[in-house]
């Protein structure tokens, strides 16, 4: 089963703009994972934010986190057309390695 | 540094037949999961090795196994294919060692998937 659900399902965005999917999940976590798919390909980690931090920052990256709302969301800046991909959230259950993933938002960057 | 090596890369099996499929992980990785991914159920957990050990394993059926060798490559068999277990396989590997579930030793590092279709 998912964890949670990461919305919206589909972003579409020109060059240039910046874009923000969001994930919510269920239970308590220690930390959350957002991870990029390109197309039928594996996923690519991207960063990972700890339960007791608000913010992280990876270059063009931006993730939150609110655990009072057990939700988190992603930010890319300055999107490029290389950013076209599917982006997962997924928390730990159990053990460290055995993630729940989200279902996932298809994000296209139009030239 | 290779990365997480998985073969074959697709494959078409037909129904009642069984598939066995390969994953080499990164040098010095001891942890190896194994997720599926269909558009239907999204990404899901199948299960984990450890030092050749099954650690964890996600509700999948029996017909679902897998085994690790004493160099970290591991292997997973479907039996008794199923139309619905067509879907992309996918390997991930971590270092495994980590003490804190934050740490960056449990990060999971992907290979390409095995995309398998039942007919």
């Amino acid at each position: 089963s998912q964890q949670g659900e990461e919305d919206p399902q589909a972003l579409s965005i020109q060059e240039g703009e910046n874009a923000t999917m969001n994930c919510s999940y269920k239970t308590s976590i220690n930390n959350l994972q957002w991870y990029r798919q390109n197309s039928g390909r594996g996923l690519v980690h991207l960063i990972l934010i700890r339960s007791n931090e608000r913010e992280k920052h990876s270059g063009r990256l931006r993730v939150t986190l609110d655990t009072s709302k057990k939700s988190s969301s992603l930010l890319i800046t300055a999107s490029r057309a290389a950013d076209t991909a599917s982006y997962f959230c997924a928390t730990p259950q159990g053990s460290a390695r055995q993630l729940t993933f989200g279902s996932g938002t298809q994000l296209t960057v139009l030239p | 540094k290779a990365g997480v090596t998985q073969t074959p890369r697709y494959l078409i099996k037909t129904r009642g037949q069984q598939v066995t499929l390969s994953c080499s992980p990164i040098s010095g990785h001891r942890s190896v999961s194994w997720y599926q991914q269909t558009p239907g159920q999204g990404l899901q957990f199948l299960f984990e090795y450890f030092s050749e050990t099954q650690r964890n394993k996600g509700n999948f059926p029996g017909r679902f196994s897998g085994r690790q060798f004493s160099n970290s490559r591991s292997e997973m068999n479907v039996s008794t294919l199923e139309l619905g277990d067509s879907a992309l396989y996918l390997c991930a590997s971590s270092v495994g060692q980590g003490a804190s579930p934050n740490s960056g030793a449990n990060v999971l590092t992907f290979g390409a998937g095995s995309r398998l279709t039942v007919l």
